[in-house]
């Protein structure tokens, strides 16, 4: 059974700041992972999507990598902002339908 | 494009009570929706997915009776929680998956916040 794990819980990180998020699964047979961003109370925004070929996605400030052997992914932010703040969600799709990750909590602190 | 819509957003209900969610997708043919459910400062959990034109698959542990899907279109399903209870309040979130184009994606909805009282 896929299980998705995403550490740190919550990050509050001073504005300007570039950071890390990750994302680790149990199961390598995934066709892909998405990273969403998801507001207080609010429904999901797909950030980025990586094939299970791939080995990063870009979106402008956003990198997205995946090693799937090692079953980790990472979500890089540059020069993080305010706007920023949101939980972030990472999920794998494989054999079974997409699998989340309970999210990490960020805050940018102006 | 590639947009997908809830309605209600929000509803509060008393105890016993049945409580119909639509999701649509606005400008894409989906001809899978996928119903999650979120507990707050919890991930997503799929409660069942939904083929349009046939019964609804539901994940180990979704009462099929109590949560009654209903797929009868390729741009609507509908979520009904039957003889709601306080225990059944979360964050219910639908998402499609288009026809045709990038069928491996799924575009969420805005999710509706389910109350029962």
């Amino acid at each position: 059974k896929q299980e998705v794990t995403q550490i740190p819980a919550a990050l509050s990180v001073p504005e300007g700041e570039n950071l890390v998020l990750n994302c680790s699964f149990t199961d390598s047979a995934i066709y892909n992972l998405q990273w969403f961003r998801q507001d207080p109370g609010k429904g999901l925004t797909s950030l980025l999507l990586i094939q299970s070929s791939q080995r990063e996605q870009t979106s402008g400030r956003l990198n997205a990598s995946l090693d799937k052997s090692s079953g980790r992914s990472t979500l890089y932010i540059a020069a993080s902002q305010p706007g920023d703040s949101a939980t972030y969600l990472c999920a794998v799709a494989g054999n079974t339908p997409l699998v989340f990750g309970k999210g990490t909590r960020l805050s940018v602190i102006a | 494009g590639a947009v997908v819509s809830q309605h209600p957003s929000r509803v509060i209900c008393k105890s016993g009570t049945s409580v119909k969610i639509e999701c649509r997708s606005l400008d894409f043919q989906a001809t899978t929706m996928f119903w999650y459910r979120q507990f707050p400062k919890q991930s997503l959990m799929l409660m069942a997915t939904s083929n349009e034109g046939s019964k609804a698959t539901y994940e180990q542990g979704v009462e099929k009776d109590k949560f009654l899907i209903n797929h009868a279109s390729l741009t609507l399903s509908t979520l009904t929680v039957t003889s709601a209870h306080p225990e059944d309040s979360s964050f219910y979130i639908c998402s499609a998956s288009p026809l045709v184009g990038r069928t491996d994606t799924q575009y969420f909805g805005p999710g509706t916040r389910l109350t029962v009282l």
